[in-house]
């Protein structure tokens, strides 16, 4: 098992650009999530999904937007990148009574 | 909605020395507190994690407490390595009924001097 795969690594972004972070996660997990880690701030909420086709927003959903097509795959987008939105974003998918697995993470820069 | 606050933010122990790191959380309903360690650069890892129906786990060297009245649960570190050195961060959720909505601490930075 690959685990949850996140991609892409590293992306830096002009102010207003639209983008896509993927992630997928090969386990079955019912749950995924997606989360921003700011300094100083822990990981915070941004959206997430209790099966395919059911999403719901977290803790700071705004000016981004989910969907979850299938059970695998959790993609992330951008609407129109702003410096704000610079951050590690994580994803994170669990089973039912199980605990999280997270991706390793995509390093975001907009300038 | 849930509020879960760690301390301390920093904790410096020297090698051999116990570590403790207390979080409390706010919503009543939650009933999933897991802990996760970051190290420099990583992605979180799952340590421990405990369900309200039970006070205490260990796992080796790591144990958690939980007081579900004072709404209050603890990290425990014993015979602290180097290799422990990281963010531990604690969360809390109500898996029955928010599903995977799991809402973290700020974290505290641990290290171990040799």
């Amino acid at each position: 098992n690959a685990g949850v795969t996140q991609t892409p690594k590293f992306q830096v972004l002009k102010t207003g650009q639209s983008m896509t972070l993927q992630c997928a996660q090969d386990m079955n997990h019912e749950y995924m999530s997606w989360y921003r880690q700011d300094p100083g701030m822990g990981l915070r909420l941004i959206h997430y999904s209790v099966g395919a086709g059911i999403t719901d927003q977290g803790e700071v959903p705004n000016g981004y937007n989910v969907s979850r097509s299938t059970t695998e795959d959790f993609p992330l987008r951008l609407l129109s990148a702003a410096p704000s939105q610079t951050s590690v974003y994580f994803c994170a998918s669990s089973p039912w009574r199980g605990g999280y697995t997270f991706g390793s993470g995509t390093r975001l820069t907009v300038v | 909605g849930e509020n879960v606050e760690q301390h301390p933010s920093t904790l410096s122990v020297q090698e051999g020395d116990s570590a403790v790191i207390k979080c409390t959380y706010s919503d009543s309903a939650s009933n999933y507190f897991p802990w996760y360690k970051q190290e420099l650069g990583k992605r979180p890892q799952l340590i421990i994690d405990i369900r309200s129906n039970v006070g205490e786990k260990k796992d080796q060297r790591i144990a958690v407490t939980l007081n579900k009245t004072a709404k209050h649960f603890s990290l425990h570190i014993t015979e602290t390595q180097p290799e422990d050195s990281a963010v531990y961060f604690c969360a809390a959720s109500d898996r029955e009924t928010s599903g995977s909505r799991l809402t973290f601490g700020e974290g505290t930075q641990l290290t171990v001097n040799p």
